[in-house]
């Protein structure tokens, strides 16, 4: 299994502020990915990474934005936290180069009051 | 567009009555179909990756078959431990960057 951490694990805000979320991964992954996991709705990709400084947006990355700076670092920054930001989110990464199978954190829940 | 169906929604067994839990995929060409279990206030584990019609893999209790439109992950003879929350993704052939297209999940619980 990848060493994947999230912190914070648990964070409670207010409408407006902006948040930020780390996934640390310590298995030299070429690929992270972040998802935001609600009921109904099944794992939803927001943004992923397939090398440093190299991001792109998922399918629910409108209010989200994502920085890699290290190959062991992703995080997420939520602008303007609203109401509708109020998730579990997971990050997750890959090797890549035929190893096509993701490895995920034990995610951060978010609440926005 | 991509689509991921899992049924049912939940399931109840008792220990020991075996099941099958269905992911009915529509993607433009099948990169890899996984399945994944996951536990309560916990992340995705990862069990399985199919790639093409006819393969199978299998784990303790667990086996994973797909066709060209339906996967199924079979639970032989279940023990509570198996207990958990089974999502099945697909990634579509064009894509290779590892966007995963998820279903909503399986909710079963086995009781002793």
């Amino acid at each position: 299994d990848a060493g994947i951490t999230q912190s914070p694990r648990h964070k409670v805000t207010e409408t407006g502020t902006p948040v930020t979320l780390r996934c640390h991964q310590t298995e030299n992954h070429r690929y992270m990915y972040w998802y935001r996991q609600d009921p109904g709705h099944g794992l939803r990709l927001i943004h992923y990474s397939y090398g440093v400084k190299d991001t792109d947006k998922g399918e629910v990355s409108d209010g989200y934005s994502v920085s890699r700076s290290k190959t062991e670092d992703f995080l997420l920054t939520l602008e303007s936290a609203t109401s509708s930001q109020t998730s579990v989110y997971f990050c997750a990464s890959r090797a890549g180069g035929g190893r096509n199978e993701q490895f995920f954190g034990p995610g951060t829940r978010l609440t926005v009051l | 567009e991509d689509q991921v169906t899992q049924s049912p929604e939940a399931l109840r067994l008792q220990e020991g009555e075996s099941s099958s839990l269905n992911c009915s995929y529509t993607v433009s060409g099948l990169r890899g179909l996984f399945w994944y279990r996951q536990d309560p206030g916990k992340g995705p584990e990862f069990l399985f990756t199919l790639y093409s019609a006819g393969e199978e893999k299998e784990k303790e209790r667990l086996k994973a078959t797909l066709t060209k439109k339906e996967s199924f992950l079979h639970i032989t003879a279940p023990k509570p431990e198996d207990s958990a929350t089974y999502l099945c993704a697909v990634q579509a052939q064009t894509d290779s960057w590892g966007k995963l297209q998820f279903g909503a999940g399986t909710q079963v619980v086995v009781t002793p």
